[in-house]
């Protein structure tokens, strides 16, 4: 199993409340990335991060945002949820120094937003 | 840009037999690599099988292979004796420094 990590697993919250999804690796990967899936459906690369204090937007438009403080977190925070926000998030991360670019997923944070 | 299609949204297959997934991809690079992914039901994405572009023989881990056809930009997976735990969905996925991911198929496995 990877050694990566995502808290909560499972999360219903109100509208308009402030949120924080935790993710952390301890792989030493440089490379860290949130995704946003829904149930059976595609993935849609929203963060990433090549390193500390490196952070850059992904092909989905998210109303989230990221940090990179340290290596081995990589947090999404939800300033006001809404129910649009409702869906599965997906955490990984890759070694940079590794051609293949190998993905490795934490468990998930699903969100429900009421 | 990178694009990864997945044609199958869905698939079934009866216990013990074999099925494939089909993959196909644009690119112009020649050096990449291609992975299929598997994710169980509210479970954890795990990687299922790699391939390296430059390597023409077909990957194969147990009971899961490859059919890499580089000049038709093909990568399916075929999964043989299939099992009840085999039942997920399979990302295909390609990768040249940016990671793209198909829609995935749902495969069912009927006992």
């Amino acid at each position: 199993e990877a050694d990566i990590y995502q808290t909560p697993r499972y999360l219903v919250i109100g509208t308009g409340k402030k949120i924080t999804l935790e993710c952390s690796q301890t792989m030493g990967h440089d490379k860290m990335y949130w995704y946003q899936q829904d149930p059976g459906m595609e993935l849609h690369l929203i963060h990433y991060s090549y390193g500390v204090n490196s952070t850059e937007k992904g092909d989905l438009s998210s109303e989230s945002t990221v940090s990179r403080i340290r290596t081995e977190h990589f947090p999404l925070t939800l300033e006001s949820a809404r129910p649009s926000h409702t869906s599965q998030y997906l955490c990984a991360s890759s070694d940079g120094h590794q051609n293949t670019g190998e993905l490795f997923f934490g468990e998930g944070s699903r969100l429900t937003v009421l | 840009a990178q694009t990864v299609t997945q044609s199958q949204p869905e698939m079934s297959v009866q216990e013990a037999e074999t099925v494939t997934l089909s993959c196909t991809y644009d690119t112009s690079e020649s050096d990449y690599y291609l992975f299929w992914y598997k994710q169980p039901p509210s479970r954890q994405m795990i990687l299922v099988i790699r391939q390296e572009a430059y390597k023409q023989q077909n990957a194969t881990e147990n009971r899961f292979s490859v059919n890499f056809q580089k000049a038709a930009k093909s990568f399916s997976l075929k999964i043989s004796d299939s099992q009840l735990g085999d039942a997920a969905m399979y990302f295909c996925a390609y990768n040249n420094n940016d990671m793209r991911f198909g829609a995935g198929t749902r495969l069912t496995v009927k006992p």
